[in-house]
């Protein structure tokens, strides 16, 4: 059972334009979000993070959208930079029903984007 | 550079063996979490450990077990090891507080081929 689907595998746009990631989710326990970036050989890099009370969480180029009644969150980026190139993967925590979870992460199965010069 | 540090890099063992993944959490941090990330899928949270004792499981396998020591650093422990348990794992840190309004931090992680 995929608690946080991520549909696109890979997404590709020019450099200069905006870049928007999705991410849906099943869990109504789920109320805090998290991007993470990632590259080949490295470990997942933390990039913007939402809780539930909020709609929208801006960092420089990055914004990160929640649509909590459609259970659906996306990452903006803008401008979108060759260097953005990697794979996205959108995290959620929060009490999972049957106890605590303090933290564990959830995570859909990445986006691969692709940012042409 | 996260701070979160894993060792070894790379692990290349044969089916039946048992291996130990190392991982030391960013200075300040008490909770430490182990995720496997397979071939074409996300990252699988596998368990956490705040200040030496277990806080939560997620999937993981009875032949797996983890800890975290006294100064904080944990180990992964694979026994009985099988073609399917080749992976990525990652360990991740995060800050001292409970609360699920926290960030990971994650380490390189340690690359496990079974052969």
């Amino acid at each position: 059972d995929q608690q946080v689907k991520q549909n696109s595998p890979s997404l590709s746009v020019q450099e200069g334009r905006i870049s928007i990631l999705n991410c849906d989710y099943t869990n109504s326990m789920f109320d805090y979000f998290l991007w993470y970036k990632k590259y080949p050989a490295e470990g997942p890099t933390f990039l913007i993070s939402i809780s539930s009370i909020k709609d929208k969480n801006e960092d420089g180029r990055f914004t990160v959208f929640l649509n909590k009644s459609a259970k659906h969150l996306s990452l903006h980026i803008v401008p979108s930079q060759p260097g953005d190139s990697a794979v996205y993967f959108c995290a959620a925590s929060g009490t999972t029903a049957g106890g605590t979870s303090y933290g564990k992460l959830t995570f859909g199965q990445g986006t691969i984007l692709t940012v042409h010069p | 550079d996260s701070g979160v540090t894993q060792t070894p890099k790379h692990l290349i063992t044969a089916t039946g063996q048992r291996v130990t993944l190392r991982c030391s959490p960013r200075s300040g941090d008490l909770s430490v979490y182990w995720y496997q990330q397979s071939l074409d899928q996300g990252l699988q949270f596998l368990i956490q450990y705040y200040n030496g004792e277990e806080r939560a499981k997620g999937n993981i396998l009875e032949r797996f077990s983890a800890q975290q020591f006294p100064d904080l650093h944990s180990e992964l422990n694979l026994s009985s090891l099988e073609l399917g348990d080749s992976a990525l794992y990652f360990c991740a840190s995060s800050p001292p507080w409970m609360s699920s309004y926290n960030e990971q931090f994650f380490g390189p992680g340690t690359r496990l081929t079974v052969l």
